[in-house]
């Protein structure tokens, strides 16, 4: 599991409340990602990180922000949950041979808004 | 817009035959490729990637290239009951290390 961790990893929150979800990683990796997985759309890309305090928006970046004041930690925040946000969350590393950007992944964390 | 696009299946396979999952990529930027094998409910395991044109073997798994065709595929042989799972296929960027999913192909093994 590429020493990749996730908090909570189920969640259910209502309508409107603040969500905050962490991946933690303990091998110092560079580059941080947040992806959303619904079915019938694969992987989505969230937001990313290419170090501490630099991070960028992927394809599906409304509605969420996210924070790196640690290498090892990469933060998630749903400003103000909404049932879209529904999802399962997963965070990945990529292990620094950025040519082939492999990536692995954490467990996910399970999110319900209800 | 980068794109990877995959048949969602299911695709039924009998056990010990040969399984092929396909993938086609939009952009020719794409410089390396990848395999991810996900079970329900569990989070995506890379398998096999792929850069040069070609085929690539590992095991009883084996990825093919071609960049001409923007095209990449995964056999698996002597496929196994614990083959069955969903298989999602990637696309890389060298800019910002980012990779492109497709939405997955459902494979099922049957005795």
């Amino acid at each position: 599991d590429a020493g990749i961790t996730q908090s909570p990893r189920h969640k259910v929150t209502e309508t409107g409340t603040p969500v905050t979800l962490r991946c933690h990683q303990t091998e110092n990796h560079r580059y941080m990602y947040w992806y959303r997985q619904d079915p019938g759309h694969g992987l989505r890309l969230i937001h990313y990180s290419y170090g501490v305090k630099d991070t960028d928006k992927g394809e599906v970046s409304d509605g969420y922000s996210v924070s790196r004041s640690k290498t090892e930690d990469f933060l998630l925040t749903l400003e103000s949950a909404t049932s879209s946000q529904t999802s399962v969350y997963f965070c990945a590393i990529s292990v620094g041979r950025e040519t082939y950007n492999e990536q692995f992944f954490g467990p996910g964390t399970r999110l319900t808004v209800l | 817009q980068k794109e990877v696009e995959q048949n969602s299946g299911p695709l039924s396979v009998p056990e010990g035959a040969i399984a092929s999952l396909n993938c086609t990529y939009s952009d020719r930027g794409s410089q390396s490729f990848f395999w991810y094998r996900q079970y329900s409910g569990k989070s995506p395991e890379l398998i096999m990637f792929i850069y040069s044109n070609g085929d690539k073997e590992d095991g009883r798994f084996t990825a093919q290239l071609n960049k001409a065709s923007q095209y990449v595929s995964l056999l698996i042989r002597d496929s196994q009951p614990s083959d069955s799972a969903t298989y999602l296929c990637a696309g890389g960027y060298s800019s910002a290390s980012k990779i492109i999913f497709g939405s997955g192909t459902r494979l099922s093994i049957r005795p």
